[in-house]
């Protein structure tokens, strides 16, 4: 059975930074690429970033590059997302998930990052 | 980036009517090499992760009940709920998985009666 389960959110001040992690069981992890969706409180779902199987290719939305990085460890299974200069609009929970093609296959339970002084 | 618009943002039916909720794209999601629609719609019930429930615009995802039907082509997609029961109270989203940046439409709130 497919496992995903998320870490590392909590509470930042803006402009601070996080590190979100993402541990993966149940399926080879370096077999498939990986990638994180957010959803604001009470909106909708917004594509954050995709890291190809081995790393070596990653994508991101427009108003996440340059200050988020998604890396992995296929070694220990696990998916990051690194944070940085964090704003108020980045406050969601943040979802790990394993797309099939670019469709979002499985998903994790969230967890839920809150940017505020 | 491929816009996508869905209709309604929310709906109230009774327990065993028939929904249909819309979705737009700004660009057409029809591969010409395959002749394939890549076109997702997902389930979020409240509280809970969102789900896949049909891929390729009309590909039920393994487990997902019959009773959800994916249709359309090119621009102009449709899910349609026959026969809907209290437990499909959720959140619907349409997502094109066409082209980076993958986009989602604004969701459909399904309200049961």
């Amino acid at each position: 059975e497919v496992q995903l389960v998320e870490s590392g959110g909590g509470l930042v001040q803006p402009g601070r930074s996080m590190k979100l992690s993402c541990a993966a069981s149940g399926f080879t992890f370096s077999n498939y690429g990986m990638a994180w969706v957010r959803q604001a409180p009470t909106k909708g779902l917004e594509w954050v970033a995709t890291i190809s199987y081995d790393g070596s290719s990653t994508y991101y939305r427009d108003s996440v590059k340059g200050r988020f990085t998604i890396s992995r460890d296929n070694a220990k299974s696990t998916l990051y997302l690194q944070m940085n200069s964090l704003r108020s609009e980045d406050t969601a929970t943040y979802y790990c998930t394993r797309p099939l093609g670019a469709r979002f296959a499985y998903w994790g339970q969230g967890t839920l990052v809150t940017v505020s002084s | 980036d491929i816009v996508m618009t869905q209709s309604p943002s929310s709906l109230a039916v009774s327990a065993g009517e028939t929904v249909t909720i819309n979705c737009k794209s700004s660009q057409s999601l029809l591969s010409s090499g395959n002749q394939k629609n890549y076109l997702a719609w997902y389930q979020q019930k409240p509280g809970q992760s969102p789900k896949l429930l049909i891929y390729l615009a009309s590909t039920r995802e393994s487990g997902v009940p019959d009773r959800f039907i994916g249709s359309g082509s090119g621009t102009d997609f449709t899910l349609t709920i026959s026969s809907v029961q209290a437990e499909d109270l959720a959140d619907y989203y349409c997502q094109q998985h066409y082209s980076y940046p993958l986009t989602f439409g604004s969701g459909t709130k399904l309200e049961i009666k």
